[in-house]
C-alpha cells in the first residue's frame, strides 16, 4: 500500500532556482493538499485541490503554483525559490464524503533554500 | 474563520502514567470533524483518533480517548498507560463538513510536543 508518495525527500536549492515537488496518491481520493511545516507554526495550507481540475489557495500561497495533473497527481512548483521557503513540505489526500475521513499524508520533503 | 489552538507547546509524562493534551477551536458551524494526529521523529503524520461533532459519545482508540465538549469548543486527547513510543508531536485538526460548508480545508493547531520519561 503506497498511499501518498512524495518526491524528492530532500532537496537543496539556491535562491532564484525553480523546482517542482511531486505528489501522487493511489487511494482514488478526490481531494489533495500541500502544506508547509515550520517550527512553532504547525501545518499551514499552501494550496489544495478539492477535485480533479480545480485548485484553490490556502493560507500561504504566495511564491507557489500547483497543478492537479489528474486525479492521482498534485504537484507544487516554486518558480523562484527564496530562503523563506525553506521548510518541510507535506502532501496529503482525503475523501470528501460525510464520514470523518482523515487526511493521508506523504512522508514530507525537506527543502532548503540557500 | 475557524481557528485551532493548542496552548501547550510541550508536555512531559512518566511512562505508564496518563497525560491530557488540550485543544480548543473556534467555529460557527454545527457540523464538523475533529482529529488528532501524531508526528514522531520520522516526520510521518499518523492519525490517532477522530470525532464527528454530531456524536456526543467521546471517541476512543485503545489507550487514546478524547474529551469532546462541543459547547466549550474543546477537544482534548487523553493518553493512558503512556509508552516511550508515544513520544511525538501531536496536532489537533478541524475540518468543516464539506457538504454544508463547501470547503475542503483542514485547519491544524501548532502542535504539542510530548516527552515520555522512562
Amino acid at each position: 500500500n503506497a498511499g501518498v508518495t512524495q518526491t524528492p525527500k530532500f532537496q537543496v536549492l539556491k535562491t532564484g532556482q525553480s523546482m517542482t515537488l511531486q505528489c501522487a496518491q493511489d487511494m482514488n481520493h478526490n481531494s489533495m493538499y500541500w502544506y508547509r511545516q515550520d517550527p512553532g507554526m504547525g501545518l499551514r495550507l499552501i494550496y489544495y485541490s478539492a477535485s480533479e481540475g480545480t485548485t484553490d489557495k490556502g493560507e500561504v500561497p504566495n511564491g507557489y503554483n500547483v497543478s492537479r495533473l489528474n486525479k492521482r497527481e498534485f504537484s507544487l512548483r516554486l518558480e523562484s525559490a527564496a530562503p523563506s521557503q525553506t521548510s518541510v513540505y507535506f502532501c496529503a489526500s482525503s475523501e470528501d464524503d460525510r464520514v470523518a475521513q482523515p487526511q493521508h499524508f506523504g512522508d514530507g520533503t525537506r527543502l532548503s533554500i540557500l | 474563520a475557524q481557528t485551532v489552538t493548542q496552548s501547550q507547546p510541550e508536555m512531559s509524562v512518566q511512562e505508564a502514567e496518563t497525560v491530557t493534551l488540550s485543544c480548543t477551536y473556534d467555529t460557527s458551524e454545527s457540523d464538523y470533524y475533529l482529529f488528532w494526529y501524531k508526528q514522531p521523529p520520522s516526520r510521518q503524520m499518523i492519525l490517532v483518533i477522530r470525532q464527528e461533532a454530531y456524536k456526543q459519545q467521546n471517541a476512543t482508540e485503545n489507550r487514546f480517548s478524547v474529551n469532546f465538549q462541543k459547547a466549550a469548543k474543546s477537544f482534548s486527547l487523553k493518553i493512558s498507560d503512556s509508552q516511550l513510543g508515544d513520544a511525538a508531536m501531536y496536532f489537533c485538526a478541524y475540518r468543516s463538513d464539506p457538504y454544508t460548508s463547501g470547503t475542503y480545508k483542514y485547519i491544524f493547531g501548532t502542535g504539542t510536543r510530548l516527552k515520555v520519561l522512562a
